[in-house]
């Protein structure tokens, strides 16, 4: 059964970058029709999508952070990280990651008709100095 | 506010049946599948319906989806208490190129 599972710093200062990673276990990273993403929740608000990378480094960000961002796979860890620079408070925040696929027993679709499974606990980040 | 439209907060009591729905637009819900993901207090969101009406391994039949238009929905039956969380309905929008989410609704088992 496939794990997911976060880990990094849960304090960053404004203006540094805040870095993230995700163990994956359970399975490896390089099926060819899975992306692994990195989704994030505002105290009390709903939830937003950062980006997803596959395991060849294709990388689709949201472009409301596409400049501060970069998703990137380790394939010899099985582990993928975020990275996401010049944070303010606005970036406080649980972070999950999770897989990205589009492939079911019915078939496969596609990246804009896939679905997050599973994902990972999450972890909080706090930007504060 | 969210591109996609749920409502707030929803209610039912045991056994009862509840409805959720998800208003969007013709470059999300109509052009692409809706998905639906559930969030116990304190957990992280969880798949429940993909490809607009296809259940995961394990998601009891009582939870069910559909599309029609630019608009989704969630049907529960049965309610139970541990069915007590937020609800989150999620597609592809290829205007924004970017997975938006609905802003959530709160479902209270009384």
């Amino acid at each position: 059964q496939l794990q997911l599972q976060e880990s990094g710093p849960g304090l960053v200062k404004p203006s540094e970058t805040l870095s993230l990673a995700c163990s994956v276990s359970g399975g490896s990273i390089t099926i060819n029709s899975d992306y692994w993403g990195w989704i994030r929740q505002s105290p009390g608000q709903g939830l937003e999508w950062l980006g997803s990378t596959s395991s060849s480094g294709s990388a689709y960000y949201n472009p409301s952070v596409k400049s501060r961002i970069t998703i990137s796979v380790d394939t010899s860890k099985n582990q993928f990280s975020l990275r996401l620079s010049s944070v303010t408070a606005a970036d406080t925040a649980i972070y999950y990651c999770a897989r990205q696929t589009y492939c079911s027993p019915l078939g496969c679709y596609g990246f804009t008709l896939a679905w997050f499974d599973p994902w990972g606990p999450g972890t909080l980040v706090t930007v504060s100095s | 506010q969210s591109v996609l439209t749920q409502p707030p907060s929803a209610s039912g009591t045991p056994g009862q049946g509840v409805t959720i729905s998800c208003s969007g637009s013709g470059s999300n819900i109509r052009s692409n599948t809706v998905n639906w993901y559930q969030q116990l207090p304190g957990t992280a969101p969880k798949l429940l319906i993909y490809r607009n009406n296809q259940r995961p391994s394990g998601v009891p039949d009582r939870f069910s989806g559909s599309r029609s238009g630019t608009s989704a929905s969630l049907a529960i039956s049965g309610l139970q208490s541990e069915d007590e969380g937020d609800y989150f309905c999620a597609a592809w929008d290829d205007s924004l190129n970017r997975w938006v989410f609905g802003g959530g609704t709160k479902l209270t088992v009384l």
